[in-house]
């Protein structure tokens, strides 16, 4: 089954810095990479997602890169401002009938 | 659009009695529906794929007689956690993926559990 590995576990950067989140993934026929943000005691929300068939997406501060052939994406805040505080989950699908499978998390704190 | 909602937020209950959670998509049809557990500071445990009108698929490790996962319309689904003890306290999320076919999937709020 598929494997999706997070880094790093934890992120702390100053309001205004750049955030970078890595996920590598093990199965070649995963076609499909949401991520989620999750503040405090609520509900994973989608910010982004990508299909393989791009490489790059891009929503005002918040980007995903894919590399299909390394088999690994990330997640690129630029500007961070406090509110964007919160534990970040990457997932990885084959899509079709297949479930999520979620990486272990990155907590991040934007410091004022 | 794309909303979930899950009754109740917050429920304690007794050890050995049953707790049912509700998870419903409000503003699409959700032909699969999955529940997850989370533990503090952990991310999210697929315990079940839940499917309309068929069994639900458990993960394994997953006990299905104590974990009831009925999913009898294409917007409501229910977790049932039968016999309930105080290792079975968690945070429950419930998502919906939009039965025209898109891979997203959009979580419920999700119900704490507490077990006495």
């Amino acid at each position: 089954g598929e494997n999706v590995e997070q880094h790093p576990s934890t992120l702390s950067v100053q309001e205004g810095d750049s955030a970078v989140i890595k996920c590598t993934y093990s199965d070649s026929a995963s076609n499909y990479f949401p991520w989620y943000k999750q503040e405090l005691g609520k509900r994973p929300q989608l910010i982004i997602d990508i299909r393989s068939n791009v490489g790059e997406k891009k929503d005002q501060r918040i980007a995903v890169t894919l590399n299909k052939t390394a088999k690994h994406f990330s997640l690129h805040i630029t500007e961070t401002q406090p509110e964007d505080s919160a534990v970040y989950f990457c997932a990885a699908t084959p899509g079709g009938y297949s479930t999520l499978t979620f990486g272990k998390g990155t907590m991040l704190l934007v410091s004022p | 659009g794309a909303v979930v909602s899950q009754h109740p937020s917050r429920v304690i209950c007794k050890s050995g009695t049953s707790v049912k959670i509700e998870c419903r998509s409000l503003d699409f049809q959700a032909t699969t529906m999955f529940w997850y557990r989370q533990f503090p500071k952990k991310s999210l445990m697929l315990m079940a794929t839940s499917n309309e009108g068929s069994k639900a698929t458990y993960e394994q490790g997953v006990e299905k007689d104590k974990f009831l996962i009925n999913h009898a319309s294409l917007t409501l689904s229910t977790l049932t956690v039968t016999s309930a003890h105080p290792e079975d306290s968690s945070f429950y999320i419930c998502s919906a993926r939009d039965s025209r076919g898109q891979e997203t999937q959009y979580f419920g709020p999700g119900t704490r559990l507490l077990v006495l």
